[in-house]
């Protein structure tokens, strides 16, 4: 079974606080994503990573940042927390899409339940 | 822009009711993807379907993908407490890495 774990499941900060939220995959996955989802907005994309040190911004990117230097690994991080950062974020991965036999099925992790006070 | 649209937004039955779930866009995906999320917890990949017309079943779950790979619907049978979640169906393009999400929709199943 793929495995998608998440750093923390819940994690409460201070405004202006520097946030790390890790996600770690074991299913050898090129692609890996982080969204934000909040009750009537759904799942946004913030950005996702295609291959080690390479990243794409989602519709949601302003006020976060990623790093990928290990395969399996992807961080977002929050460099300034805000309230209006109070959200769940998922992480998910997936095997990179080549052409129309590709499925693209996302496996996400639990998720971590951010509050920024 | 909102690519997949799905209705209902919610839902509330009674346990041993049948409902149907509709997941609709005007564009043609290579696939459609159905997911199930918990509260508190991450979506989970129920089905992947890929042809036009085609249907898998999970239990008491239905899945069926549109002729023409626009549109897609969940049914459940009988429905049970635990089918309670949210339900989101989620589209993918040939080649593009990421999936298009629906709005979602919200199933509660009451004893």
């Amino acid at each position: 079974d793929v495995k998608v774990t998440q750093s923390s499941r819940y994690l409460v900060k201070r405004t202006g606080e520097k946030v790390f939220l890790e996600c770690v995959q074991d299913m050898d996955h090129e692609n890996m994503f982080w969204y934000r989802q909040d009750p009537g907005l759904g799942l946004r994309l913030i950005y996702f990573s295609y291959d080690v040190k390479m990243k794409e911004k989602g519709d949601i990117p302003e006020g976060y940042s990623v790093s990928r230097e290990k395969k399996e690994r992807f961080s977002l991080i929050l460099e300034s927390a805000s309230t209006n950062q109070t959200s769940m974020y998922l992480c998910a991965s997936s095997f990179r899409s080549v052409g129309a036999s590709s499925y693209n099925e996302q496996f996400f992790g639990p998720g971590t339940r951010l509050t920024v006070l | 822009t909102q690519l997949l649209e799905q209705s209902p937004q919610f839902l509330s039955i009674q346990e041993g009711e049948n409902l149907t779930v509709y997941c609709n866009s005007s564009s043609v995906f290579s696939s459609l993807q159905w997911y199930r999320q918990e509260p508190g917890e991450g979506p989970v990949l129920l089905v992947t379907v890929v042809t036009g017309g085609e249907v898998k079943k999970l239990k008491r779950l239905t899945f069926q993908f549109g002729d023409a790979r626009k549109d897609s619907s969940l049914h459940i049978t009988a429905a049970q407490p635990g089918d309670t979640g949210l339900y989101l169906c989620a589209g993918a393009f040939p080649g593009f890495q990421k999936l298009v999400f629906g709005t979602g929709t919200r199933l509660l199943v009451s004893p």
